[in-house]
């Protein structure tokens, strides 16, 4: 069976401080593919990143920074300096060979002023 | 370009009442399809998802069903709906090639009174 936790349901930093989301995935198959969707206030899904499975390499992009670990069944997600404009719904969601997306049940950011 | 139309955006229904809601995708073929549910404050629920015309996959049964009467077209039914069907439904696609990211429709927030 696929799942996806997100153990953090919220989590409040103070703005410049540097926060990451966990996100653990269970799946039997050996290919599968690992996102990150930011959910604004504004309601609307917005694709951060994928990750094959055959890929651990860790990725940066400006600010966001993921960790892909195979082995721990991981693949966090890292802010740093972190902005108010950061403060949205993050989820994190697995694709595997049936095509079958989930997402787990998200981690709510607050960024404080 | 690819675009995807869901509606209506905000729907009042009362309990017991049937319930339609429709997603088209343009400007690609043989898209998975895919409805989602974000009850308040929950994560995102995946209800049903489609890699074909007449192909439907449900992961939450109960008194909802989902219909792909053509390739482009994804409808989401329920005959009579319960107080526990409140939410905000989103209809989503991929291009079926298999781990690629999902592309969201705008939602429709549906209130069961």
């Amino acid at each position: 069976a696929q799942k996806v936790t997100q153990a953090q349901t919220e989590i409040s930093v103070v703005e410049k401080e540097d926060v990451t989301l966990d996100c653990v995935y269970e799946t039997r198959d050996t290919t599968y593919y690992l996102f990150w969707y930011k959910q604004p206030p504004s309601g609307e899904l917005v694709f951060l990143i994928r990750r094959n499975s055959f890929d651990e390499q860790n990725e940066i992009s400006g600010r966001y920074s993921w960790n892909f670990q195979k082995s721990t069944s991981s693949f966090n997600f890292t802010i740093t300096a972190s902005q108010v404009v950061d403060s949205a719904v993050y989820f994190c969601a697995l694709s595997s060979g049936d095509d079958k997306i989930i997402f787990g049940k998200g981690t709510r950011l607050h960024i404080l002023p | 370009s690819q675009t995807i139309h869901q509606w209506p955006a905000t729907l009042v229904q009362p309990v017991g009442s049937p319930l339609s809601l429709e997603c088209t995708v343009e400007g690609t073929s043989n898209p998975n399809l895919y409805w989602y549910r974000q009850a308040a404050g929950r994560g995102l629920q995946l209800l049903f998802y489609s890699v074909g015309i007449g192909q439907i996959s449900s992961e939450v049964p109960q008194n909802l069903s989902a219909s792909r009467p053509q390739d482009r077209q994804f409808i989401l039914s329920s005959k009579k709906l319960l107080l526990s069907d409140s939410g905000f439904y989103l209809c989503a696609w991929t291009s079926g090639t298999g781990g690629e990211k999902l592309f969201f429709g705008s939602g429709t927030q549906l209130s069961v009174l």
